[in-house]
């Protein structure tokens, strides 16, 4: 079967740094999305990973073990436009095939 | 560019109408797809298409239909509408090779069967 497991909510404050996890168990696997979804918006594009290991962007960090079925979104220096869903989506195979999304996590942050 | 286009944004069906939910996109991109949003469940996907003329069903086809007769529009059809079928859509699309990009979505039609 398919899954993605992460979290439902987060909560944290202003200038933190958090860190959200997804672990997944699919039939196969080329690659792992983070999205970041506004309320009552389209989900926009935060990161992708393929190979073991940590991707930086800016305040955004992903990472990714192949061998654990893990992944993390790291999110520094938060700031209140930072509250959103973010959802963690798996490709199972070969660039055409759906991906497979988690139920997403939403962040909450405070001032 | 426009990228991928939805319409309509919002629309009230009355159980038992039908519907068409119109996606465009203009990237020339091979691959869309047709996803349904529900609170807390996360995007699931109703049915995808890799070009024109070829589509496939994904998690949760039952009561929708699409067809794709050009590479830029994915339209998806609600018959006998439902109240089981409210939630938001959305389309998206990617290009081929595109795998390190994932989607660009449409910004999603709110659907509400009373």
């Amino acid at each position: 079967g398919q899954n993605i497991d992460q979290p439902t909510e987060m909560t944290a404050t202003e200038g933190a740094i958090v860190q959200i996890n997804c672990t997944y168990q699919t039939s196969g696997f080329n690659g792992l999305f983070w999205y970041q979804q506004h309320a009552g918006e389209a989900p926009t594009f935060l990161s992708y990973n393929v190979l073991d290991g940590l991707e930086e962007k800016g305040r955004f960090s992903s990472f990714l073990s192949r061998s654990k079925g893990y992944s993390y979104l790291l999110l520094k220096e938060l700031q209140m436009k930072d509250s959103a869903s973010y959802l963690c989506a798996v490709s199972p195979n070969q660039a055409g095939t759906a991906l497979i999304f988690g139920k997403g996590t939403t962040l909450s942050v405070s001032s | 560019n426009a990228g991928v286009t939805q319409t309509p944004k919002f629309r009230i069906l009355k159980i038992g109408q039908s519907m068409t939910l119109q996606c465009a996109q203009d990237m020339n991109h091979n691959y869309m797809y047709w996803y349904r949003q529900d609170p807390g469940m996360g995007l699931k996907l109703i049915y995808y298409s890799v070009g024109a003329g070829i589509t496939d069903k994904g998690e949760v086809p039952n009561g929708y239909n699409v067809s794709r007769s050009t590479t830029e529009d994915f339209p998806l059809r609600l018959e006998l509408a439902a109240p089981s079928q409210t939630s938001v859509y959305f389309c998206a699309s990617r290009a081929v090779g595109g795998a390190n990009y994932g989607y660009t979505f449409g910004s999603g039609t709110r659907l509400t069967v009373v």
